[in-house]
């Protein structure tokens, strides 16, 4: 079946500009996580949803960063008046388990280059 | 703060030739030690999850163990296709991972 996918695959942008990453989950999936992968780093957590559950916010490195899911289902990522510092591959990862413990499915990423 | 650090950052080897990768880490409370393995331009596919020390879990040429402060992911008789880099996580709650940086493994034929 369908994996998870996330648009653009690329996005280039001019700092100060917002920009707008989306994340279609594999259908059924109730949870829902958005990563960030910087060169030569670690898979930073950013955010979880789960279900109709108020998402875990903890993760997102400053307030120009904010994310939605609308349905239990898309989500999109979205930053506010970027700098170069938020260039990195932003992946997203939905999951049937509520909890950790079992499986993410994590799509290709979106490479954000902020020039 | 739950920290993961992944050694060595690259590895490569003959084909044939079995290695290991570590995994060591710190956490209030492990509720999981994860490996995945991501390919170029991919995004990390699941291959284990550990939960208590002792455990060890097999997946054709991967095993991988797990310590009360490290994990090992020993490649046995490696083949090109298992070039890759592998990933480390660990969670101290129910839905949080926290990734090592990887090691990049490289098998040449």
């Amino acid at each position: 079946g369908a994996g998870v996918s996330q648009s653009p695959s690329n996005k280039v942008t001019e700092k100060g500009k917002d920009v707008e990453l989306r994340c279609d989950p594999i259908s059924g999936h109730t949870a829902l996580y958005w990563y960030r992968q910087s060169l030569g780093q670690g898979l930073e957590f950013l955010i979880y949803f789960q279900g109709n559950s108020a998402p875990d916010k903890s993760g997102l490195p400053s307030d120009r960063f904010s994310a939605e899911r609308t349905g239990g289902s898309v989500s999109t990522l979205t930053i506010q008046r970027t700098q170069q510092e938020d260039s990195a591959v932003y992946l997203c990862a939905s999951s049937p388990f509520p909890r950790v413990s079992r499986e993410q499915y994590f799509g290709p990423g979106t490479r954000l280059t902020v020039t | 703060e739950d920290q993961v650090t992944q050694s060595p950052e690259a590895l490569r080897l003959q084909e044939g030739e079995s290695s290991s990768l570590n995994c060591s880490y710190t956490v209030s409370g492990l509720r999981g030690l994860f490996w995945y393995r991501q390919d170029p331009g991919k995004g990390p596919e699941f291959l284990f999850t550990l939960y208590s020390a002792g455990e060890e879990k097999e997946k054709e040429r991967l095993k991988a163990t797990l310590t009360k402060k490290e994990s090992f992911l020993h490649i046995t008789a490696p083949k090109p296709e298992d070039s890759a880099t592998y990933l480390c996580a660990v969670s101290s709650n129910d839905y949080k991972l926290s990734f090592g940086a990887g090691t990049t493994v490289t098998v040449r034929a």
